[in-house]
């Protein structure tokens, strides 16, 4: 069965720092992918989407690469900020497909 | 102006009882979602409606039923409420015109079932 991980549940950095997270998958051949930032109690708001025929995305200070060799994605946030601290997700989708499927998020804490 | 808004934000009930989260979204997207989020926050898609119409039904028990009566409305009932229903429901919205579409989240419900 599929399945997507995200490796690492909690990351915790200094401010200034780039926080790296990665998204691997299996049993899965995915046309997008997608990052959501969350913060607690509210909902997941949307980040960056790449192609599976982009290597790489960027976005001021957050950028993505996908790997689908690899089967991975990475995503980082260069320059950290204590407002940088949430969850983040990443996302699959097959090509004609709705059905977005989640990891369980990182929770990323940038200490000041 | 909220784009995705969801009531009530908190619920809390018994056993055994029947409720209905409800969802609105106002950016005009043809496409409407219910997640459920559980204790560990993994986000898990349930039903998804494209024009009123049901494309998506994942394996959720039958007495979750959701409900479009437009393209901007889609309500979630649900009875006989058990305890492992307890979590936090988000609704969520998108284009249709593209399954490449970003999906805009509501504030989610909180549910509690005692």
């Amino acid at each position: 069965s599929q399945k997507i991980e995200q490796n690492s549940e909690a990351l915790n950095i200094q401010e200034g720092k780039t926080a790296t997270l990665t998204c691997n998958y299996t049993n899965y051949s995915p046309a997008y992918l997608q990052w959501y930032r969350q913060d607690p109690g509210r909902g997941p708001v949307f980040l960056l989407l790449i192609r599976e025929n982009e290597k790489e995305k960027r976005k001021e200070r957050l950028k993505v690469t996908f790997d689908t060799t690899l089967k991975q994605s990475l995503f980082h946030i260069t320059a950290s900020q204590p407002a940088d601290s949430a969850t983040y997700l990443c996302a699959l989708s097959r090509s004609n497909d709705y059905k977005l499927s989640f990891g369980a998020g990182t929770t990323v804490t940038v200490r000041a | 102006d909220t784009a995705v808004s969801q009531t009530p934000k908190y619920l809390v009930t018994q056993m055994g009882n029947d409720k209905s989260i409800k969802c609105e979204q106002n950016l005009g997207h043809d496409t409407m979602y219910w997640y459920k989020q559980d204790s560990k926050k993994f986000l898990k898609i349930m039903f998804s409606y494209n024009n009123k119409e049901l494309i998506i039904n994942e394996t959720v028990p039958n007495r979750f039923s959701p409900k479009s009566p437009d393209k901007a409305h889609l309500n979630l009932h649900i009875n006989s409420l058990e305890l492992g229903d307890s979590a936090v429901y988000f609704c969520a919205s998108s284009h249709a015109s593209g399954t490449a579409s970003r999906q805009f989240f509501g504030p989610g419900t909180r549910l509690t079932v005692l």
